[in-house]
């Protein structure tokens, strides 16, 4: 079964400084890489899904990730920060369930990104 | 508008009273399911459906039952709730398998 580790779970950043957020998933690779954010006091939104082509994914609000296979990771970047950016970040990767199916989703304990000016 | 509803937003109980969080969604989704977000701990996915009448486990189901009778409803059920089952619950629906999963606002569930 797959897990997924993201590093650090608290992030601060300056306005306008790189943004890294790191994800690495535990086993075979998975066929599918999400990236979600969660503001305050609301449910999650899709930043970006990887599923099979280019290995660069990009998403909403600037956000890009990378897969990488060899290093079994898909860290989420953005060059420039902005206030706004400030939230709650999960990486998830699919699962294969019983049914044999990838329905189920897999996350991890999340990273709060804080942005300062 | 597409969306995920869930009701109640927020509910405040006692250690075994039966409760009922309801979840629906208007965008036709075959695929719902049902997490509960825990600090430290992520979303961990309690019951799933990939159809009606079609569920299944997820990572931490004790405790927990659902049904899917219509294609847009998902209810989850706490026949004797627990206060280790005090939790934000989230419920979700996708068109199925790699699609994105878009997410009701959550429940707050406290159990004294």
């Amino acid at each position: 079964a797959q897990s997924v580790t993201q590093l650090g779970s608290h992030v601060s950043v300056s306005e306008g400084a790189l943004v890294l957020l790191r994800c690495n998933y535990s086993s075979s690779v998975p066929p599918y890489l999400f990236w979600y954010v969660q503001y305050p006091n609301q449910g999650l939104q899709l930043l970006l899904k990887y599923t099979t082509g280019a290995t660069l994914v990009k998403g909403i609000n600037g956000f890009e990730a990378e897969f990488k296979k060899s290093e079994t990771s898909f860290h989420l970047t953005k060059p420039s920060a902005h206030m706004s950016d400030a939230a709650e970040y999960f990486c998830a990767v699919s699962d294969q369930s019983s049914s044999g199916g990838y329905n189920k989703l897999i996350f991890g304990a999340g990273t709060r990104l804080a942005v300062h000016p | 508008e597409a969306q995920v509803t869930q009701n109640p937003r927020y509910l405040i109980t006692v250690t075994g009273k039966k409760l009922t969080v309801t979840c629906s969604q208007n965008m036709n989704h075959e695929y719902m399911s049902w997490y509960r977000q825990d600090p430290g701990l992520g979303l961990r996915q309690i019951y799933y459906s990939m159809n009606v009448e079609v569920t299944d486990k997820g990572d931490v189901p004790e405790g927990y039952k659902v049904s899917r009778k219509e294609k847009r409803n998902f209810p989850l059920i706490l026949e004797s709730p627990s206060p280790n089952q005090t939790s934000l619950y989230f419920c979700a629906s996708s068109l199925g398998e790699g699609n994105e999963q878009f997410f009701g606002p959550g429940t707050r569930l406290t159990v004294l």
